[in-house]
């Protein structure tokens, strides 16, 4: 079965780059994404990246695919006290499914 | 204008109540879903459904029910209210059943059961 996991807590100072890690078991899995969760909000979708890819860029946002050891990290330079917020990695599996599986989330907190 | 629209934002209720939560999507999405969020932050899919038809059901009480009057819409409504369901239900759209894409998120309805 799918089981998508991340470290609870991450502390950063402002400025220096955040990274987040996830690990899957799914090694079909065919879409890997990244969701930020604010306190009180829904989930917004920052990223995504198709397996076949090993990385993708999109302005402070970096993510890094390792397949062969099913890990994904999602990392964010010059980390701003707005990106304070719990993290979710997602994947679809393949088969042609549509259900998202969700990480636990990471508490990205940011400190002056 | 927002994109996914969830009411109530927040639900009280007694045990044994039973209770709706509405949502609406103006994307212009094929598929819907339900989300349930506990006190731990893990998310777990519960329901999905693709232009008004169930195409996922988790193995959810059958005292929730889903309905889906048109594509735009899907409301879930709970009977029978227990304790465990208090939780934060999100509803989600994407712009086919294969979520490729990835979802649109509502904000999330914080129900509380006492």
């Amino acid at each position: 079965g799918e089981d998508v996991e991340q470290s609870l807590f991450l502390s950063v100072r402002e400025g220096d780059s955040s990274v987040i890690n996830c690990t899957y078991t799914d090694s079909s899995s065919t879409y890997l994404y990244w969701y930020k969760q604010e306190p009180g909000a829904g989930l917004q979708l920052l990223t995504y990246i198709f397996s076949n890819m090993d990385m993708k860029q999109d302005q402070r946002l970096t993510v890094l695919l390792n397949k062969k050891d099913k890990h994904l990290s999602l990392r964010i330079a010059d980390t701003q006290t707005g990106d304070s917020a719990i993290y979710f990695c997602a994947e679809r599996p393949g088969g042609g499914g549509n259900k998202l599986t969700f990480g636990t989330g990471t508490q990205l907190k940011v400190e002056l | 204008d927002t994109a996914v629209s969830q009411t109530p934002k927040y639900l009280v209720t007694q045990m044994g109540n039973d209770k709706s939560i509405k949502c609406e999507q103006n994307l212009g999405h094929d598929t819907m879903y339900w989300y349930k969020q506990d006190s731990k932050k893990f998310l777990k899919i519960m329901f999905s459904y693709n232009n008004k038809e169930l195409i996922i059901n988790e193995t959810v009480p059958n005292r929730f029910s889903p309905k889906s009057p048109d594509k735009a819409h899907l409301n879930l409504h709970i009977n029978s209210l227990e304790l465990g369901d208090s939780a934060v239900y999100f509803c989600a759209s994407s712009q086919d059943p294969t979520g490729r894409t990835g979802y649109t998120f509502g904000s999330g309805t914080r129900l509380t059961v006492v």
